[in-house]
C-alpha cells in the first residue's frame, strides 16, 4: 500500500477535464512539495508538475496543479488521446527518508 | 537537451548482482544529482536512491542493505549495483536527474530505461 493515495483510474472524453488527486499524511504534503509524472505506454516517466503547481518548460497549460488540505491535485483540461497513460505523484517522506510515489492513476480518454 | 544513455545486463539469475550504468556527454551531467528509479511489471514507481554531485548517497531503506550507487566524474557516469537479486527485482530501471538539489522527488531528465529480468 502506497504512502500517497491516488484513484486507480479516471476517464473522460476528448476535450473534457479530469482531476487526479494525491492524498497523504500531513507529514508529507504540508512539509514537502509534490511532483507529478506522466508515464505513457513504453516510455520513461516525464515530469509534468513540481512544487505542487509549477509546470516545467514545455508542459502545456492544459496541465495544472493545486492543493486542498492534505491533498494535491492534477487537473488536465482539453483532454487528448495522447494524454492516455499512467500518472504518478511523488514527494519526499521525511519519516521514511525516501522519495515515495503514489500508486498511480490510469487515465483513459474515451 | 541532455542526452542520457543507459546500459547493463538485462538477464540475471537469482542471487546475482545487478549492475547498470547511466551516462551522458552533456556538461551538466557532472554537476547534477541523480536518482535511480524502477518500475516492476504492471506496478508503480519505486525510488531506489540518489547520488549528489559530491558523491553522497541516500538509499531507499527497503533496499539499503543491497544497493550501492556510485559516480565516475571523469567518465560522466553513474552506476547502480543491487546485490542478491530475486524475481521481485525484475523491473525496468531508470536513471533520472534531479531538477535541483534538496528536492529528490523532482526529476526532469530520464534515461530510456533498462529492462532487467531475474529468472533461474
Amino acid at each position: 500500500q502506497s504512502v500517497l493515495t491516488q484513484p486507480p483510474s479516471v476517464s473522460a472524453a476528448p476535450g473534457q477535464r479530469v482531476a487526479i488527486s494525491c492524498s497523504g499524511h500531513t507529514l508529507n504534503i504540508q512539509y514537502h512539495f509534490v511532483s507529478w509524472y506522466q508515464v505513457l505506454p513504453g516510455k520513461a516517466p516525464k515530469l509534468i508538475m513540481f512544487d505542487n503547481d509549477v509546470r516545467p518548460s514545455g508542459i502545456p497549460d492544459r496541465f495544472s496543479g493545486s492543493t486542498s488540505g492534505t491533498s494535491v491535485n492534477l487537473d488536465i483540461t482539453g483532454l487528448q488521446t495522447g494524454d492516455e497513460g499512467d500518472y504518478f505523484c511523488a514527494t519526499w517522506h521525511s519519516g521514511l527518508s525516501a522519495v515515495v510515489f503514489g500508486g498511480g492513476t490510469k487515465l483513459t480518454v474515451l | 537537451q541532455v542526452q542520457v544513455q543507459q546500459w547493463g545486463a538485462g538477464l540475471l539469475k537469482p542471487s546475482e548482482t545487478l549492475s547498470l550504468s547511466c551516462g551522458g556527454q552533456d556538461g551538466s551531467f557532472s554537476g547534477s544529482s541523480w536518482n535511480w528509479v524502477r518500475q516492476s511489471p504492471g506496478q508503480g514507481l519505486e525510488w531506489i536512491g540518489e547520488i549528489n554531485d559530491r558523491g553522497i548517497t541516500i538509499y531507499n531503506p527497503s533496499l539499503k542493505s543491497r544497493v550501492i550507487i556510485s559516480r565516475d566524474r571523469s567518465r560522466k557516469r553513474i552506476s547502480l549495483s543491487l546485490a542478491s537479486v530475486t524475481a521481485a527485482d525484475t523491473a525496468v530501471y531508470f536513471c533520472a536527474r534531479l531538477l535541483a538539489p534538496m528536492a529528490p522527488q523532482n526529476m526532469d531528465v530520464w534515461g530510456k530505461g533498462t529492462t532487467v529480468i531475474v529468472s533461474s
